[in-house]
């Protein structure tokens, strides 16, 4: 079993759907997050939740609506997206260690979405 | 301002021997990590190497290891005999010390391993 799991690893929907992403992190981590990946950009952070509670919000739409129930889930809902919102959407987590300088982030492999 | 820049789209490397894949940062907090991560093409990203901003070796892991030149603020990685399954995406990140724990990345070299 890997150690972050995102579903439905594909997605296509129209821009009057309403659909989720769901990431899993079985590894104990105490930090998720979003990330977008677009062709030719680099990866654009979305949301941080640590211990549940969200930390950052990278001045996403509202049309994102993440929700993180426990330390180890954390859904992305969708609605009403345009079609440069088709992107793969990465799902990490992470032990946050205060003070300390390390914890790497360990991904899904991502959630490829198409918007027509 | 961009935080992290590799210049290299794309990169090729015969089988078996080393390359060098750029990427410089820029921050003015004095401690930072750096990563390296590897994306084939099934999309997930795997975790390669890390560099505290205050270490004095450089890391190793493996075929790879990172040039770290704090000075020049640049965080090579150099792969050595490269293997065709080293075909993917190479993305350098940051993590700087505030509260979220965020990496920033760069825009990622691509490289292929040529037989």
């Amino acid at each position: 079993e890997t150690g972050v799991t995102q579903t439905p690893r594909h997605l296509v929907m129209g821009m009057t759907n309403k659909k989720s992403l769901k990431c899993e992190q079985h590894l104990g981590h105490n930090a998720m997050y979003w990330y977008k990946q677009s062709a030719k950009k680099p990866l654009e952070l979305m949301f941080v939740y640590n211990f549940k509670e969200q930390t950052e919000n990278n001045s996403v739409p509202s049309r994102f609506s993440p929700e993180c129930p426990n330390s180890s889930h954390l859904f992305l809902h969708l609605h009403t997206l345009q079609p440069e919102d088709s992107a793969l959407y990465l799902c990490a987590s992470s032990q946050k260690i205060a003070g300390a300088n390390t914890g790497e982030l360990f991904f899904g492999e991502g959630s490829r979405l198409t918007v027509l | 301002a961009q935080k992290i820049t590799q210049t290299q789209p794309g990169m090729f490397v015969q089988e078996k021997e080393a390359v060098t894949l750029d990427c410089t940062y820029d921050t003015s907090d004095p401690s930072y990590g750096l990563f390296w991560y590897k994306q084939p093409s099934s999309g997930e990203m795997i975790f390669l190497i890390y560099q505290g901003s205050y270490d004095q070796q450089n890391a190793t892991e493996g075929r790879y290891s990172l040039n770290f030149q704090k000075a020049r603020k640049s965080a090579n990685l150099v792969i050595s005999a490269s293997q065709l399954g080293d075909s993917a995406m190479y993305f350098c990140a940051m993590r700087e010390m505030d509260s979220s724990y965020k990496l920033i990345f760069g825009s990622g070299t691509r490289l292929l391993v040529r037989p």
